[in-house]
């Protein structure tokens, strides 16, 4: 399996335009994760999804922000308007469902770096 | 609120020495307990996972250790190396919760 992948790797806009990141997580596993990464904040949860369907989306900073998860195989995360203080590394992340296991790893793409100009 | 905090934020070390990162947690009702590592402009790689019932867990040179009842992880690199250079973060899954939360991680450097 390729891992989770994102795309774009590297986003550049200004202020004001809409920003749309792409995830594909890895095939089977049940639990798809947004987290945004900062150096004042760290890693913070966004939101998450379990078989597609939102769970917890107490992450999301403002209504500027929305996430989707149409199937198994694909997820958005779009910022529409963008600001300055939207700049900070987006990951992706999936797990599968396997409780009480040590196979409940968390795989991270390689992240989307956005920079609002 | 589920709170982890990592000490030392940053670390030094010679080629060949044994380090002990630490990690600490403000509730104790995790599910389990994740060692990660992240490499400059990537993503995070999970090292180690130790359920709730585990007291450590162990993988080559790396050994993570869990003790509840205080809120403490400790990962244990033995004979560090120059490629063991990277962040390390840890991760809590708290019990009815998916989601991990995670410390803010330490940065490692092992000087050939």
């Amino acid at each position: 399996d390729a891992g989770v992948i994102q795309s774009p790797r590297h986003e550049v806009t200004e202020m004001g335009q809409e920003v749309t990141l792409r995830c594909k997580p890895i095939s089977g596993h049940d639990y798809l994760f947004w987290y945004r990464q900062t150096m004042m904040r760290g890693l913070e949860l966004l939101i998450y999804f379990n078989n597609n369907v939102p769970i917890d989306d107490s992450g999301m900073p403002e209504d500027r922000f929305s996430a989707k998860m149409p199937n198994a195989s694909f997820s958005t995360l779009k910022i529409q308007p963008s600001e300055p203080r939207d700049s900070a590394v987006y990951f992706c992340a999936s797990s599968p469902d396997r409780a009480h296991t040590t196979n409940e790893k968390l795989f991270f793409g390689s992240g989307t770096q956005l920079s609002v100009l | 609120k589920q709170e982890v905090t990592q000490i030392p934020a940053a670390l030094s070390v010679p080629e060949g020495e044994n380090l002990v990162l630490n990690c600490s947690f403000t509730d104790s009702a995790i599910y389990n307990l994740q060692w990660f590592r992240q490499d400059p402009g990537k993503g995070l790689t999970s090292l180690l996972l130790i359920q709730s019932s585990q007291r450590e867990q162990t993988s080559g040179r790396l050994n993570a250790s869990l003790d509840k009842s205080s809120g403490r992880s400790t990962l244990y690199i033995a004979a560090s190396q120059p490629g063991d250079s990277a962040t390390y973060l840890c991760a809590v899954r708290v019990t009815g919760r998916r989601a991990l939360t995670f410390g803010s991680g330490t940065r490692l450097q092992v000087q050939p």
